[in-house]
């Protein structure tokens, strides 16, 4: 059973450019969220994705959108890259409810991103 | 809101002693409590989580967490620490509506022979 797979694992963009991570969820998983680990911190919740509808949003700004497809895999996308952007972009899955989800959080390997 | 306090970034223990991370948690509802681990160059894998059941929880790899209501804590402890523990430890709280992790800044454990 595969699990959260992330895709590129690395990538060096300038600032100004605009980057699309990918995500595929475990099997079975319905639901997928995003979260931004600057170095030496905790993750930080990005945005929830459920039945291809942003369900929550984080404190992050507009320049981060995301998409979910019917097979439930996902992209974020970062436009107008700042070189605080630079951090490791982490994918989680879980199974979704209709009112929030009551599965724990599996998360993928992550895309690490430095922005020059 | 939902915050998490990780109590010391750098803990270091000898192969073989107690290992107890800390974390306190704020939150208006019955929390829902995770703790994670991080290998370098590597995701989040769940060690153990508290979903309002038993107050003592175990996990994966020997780790055991107590949830303390009075306290508003939930500490990760393994009785005999081991060469491969040795990586950086996330406490999280489920947010109140359900889809969020709020996690704190971490701790790197570091064990040496």
């Amino acid at each position: 059973d595969a699990g959260v797979t992330q895709s590129p694992t690395h990538l060096i963009k300038t600032r100004g450019q605009q980057v699309t991570l990918r995500c595929s969820p475990k099997s079975g998983h319905d639901t997928v969220s995003w979260y931004q680990q600057a170095l030496g911190q905790g993750p930080q919740f990005i945005f929830q994705y459920y039945e291809e509808e942003e369900r929550q949003r984080g404190n992050f700004p507009d320049r981060f959108s995301g998409h979910q497809f019917p097979n439930y895999s996902s992209e974020l996308n970062v436009n107008a890259l700042l070189l605080g952007d630079s951090a490791l972009y982490l994918c989680a899955s879980s199974l979704g409810s209709g009112t929030g989800f009551q599965e724990t959080q599996y998360f993928g390997p992550g895309t690490r991103l430095l922005v020059l | 809101a939902q915050s998490v306090t990780q109590l010391g970034s750098h803990v270091s223990v000898s192969e073989g002693a107690l290992v107890l991370l800390r974390c306190n948690y704020s939150s208006s509802v019955p929390p829902y409590l995770f703790w994670y681990v991080q290998y370098p160059n590597q995701g989040l894998q769940l060690l153990l989580k508290y979903t309002s059941a038993a107050t003592l929880v175990k996990g994966i790899n020997g780790f055991e967490a107590e949830f303390k209501k009075s306290e508003t804590s939930f500490h990760l402890t393994k009785p005999s620490a081991h060469m491969s523990d040795a990586a950086e430890y996330f406490c999280a709280v489920r947010n109140q509506a359900g889809t969020a992790l709020i996690f704190g800044k971490g701790t790197t454990l570091s064990v040496s022979s």
